[in-house]
């Protein structure tokens, strides 16, 4: 139980290109969603929380307008890169938890590299 | 601000020992705790949490240990094998609705054979 997936799991664009990342909640609705960013020999660092049907909540620092977040459904939460950059360039992972539960259960990653 | 750290960033040790893997966390507030593995190129993998009513659990090879008193939290593997050759991250939840971690720096643990 408590599987989170994404997609996809690599990807490569050119630099002013547009790029959207899914997580879905397997076997478990997910009222919150985050989503990560590593840096390679780095740890998590948070970027926005999401909840289904509400709009996200980013930290601060987060471009909210380049890191776009949709969380449409409890099973279903987007991320979209616009206008990517080299610095984007990183490892994305994003977590799901269901309703009262703290437990955060994280999908595999994307790693994003923009050319 | 408040963070969770690690004591060590590093740890090598021989197949079949036991691992013990630190962490220090400066939020008072914090009331849950989970120890996370990642491997290299994966999403980290959920390894055992504990609150903060409790001192001790156990689970399959690993327990983990919380001091209150000095904010220490800790994690032991037994009988190391290669396959727990990883990162391993220490995350709290200070408490809110929105069930926020914050992470700690990781720890790369890695068994020789």
């Amino acid at each position: 139980g408590a599987v989170v997936s994404q997609h996809p799991s690599r990807v490569i664009c050119k630099s002013g290109t547009s790029v959207k990342i899914e997580c879905r909640s397997l076997d478990f609705q997910a009222t919150t969603m985050f989503w990560y960013r590593q840096f390679p020999k780095q740890s998590l660092m948070l970027m926005a929380t999401s909840n289904e049907g509400s709009k996200a909540t980013y930290e601060q620092g987060v471009e909210k307008d380049k890191f776009l977040i949709n969380h449409a459904s409890l099973t279903l939460s987007t991320l979209t890169v616009t206008s990517a950059h080299p610095e984007d360039s990183s490892f994305y992972i994003c977590s799901a938890n269901s309703g009262g539960a703290d437990t955060q259960y994280f999908g595999p990653g994307t790693r994003l590299t923009v050319l | 601000g408040e963070s969770v750290g690690l004591h060590l960033p590093t740890l090598s040790v021989q197949e079949g020992d036991n691992s013990i893997i630190n962490c220090a966390y400066s939020n008072s507030a914090s009331d849950y705790f989970i120890w996370y593995k990642q491997e290299s190129g994966k999403g980290p993998q959920f390894i055992i949490d504990i609150r903060s009513n409790m001192d001790k659990r156990q689970g399959q090879r690993v327990t983990v240990l919380l001091n209150k008193t000095v904010k220490h939290l800790s994690l032991q593997i037994a009988a190391t094998q290669p396959g727990d050759s990883a990162v391993y991250f220490c995350a709290e939840n200070s408490g809110g609705s929105n069930y926020k971690l914050t992470f700690g720096k990781g720890t790369l643990l890695t068994v020789n054979p």
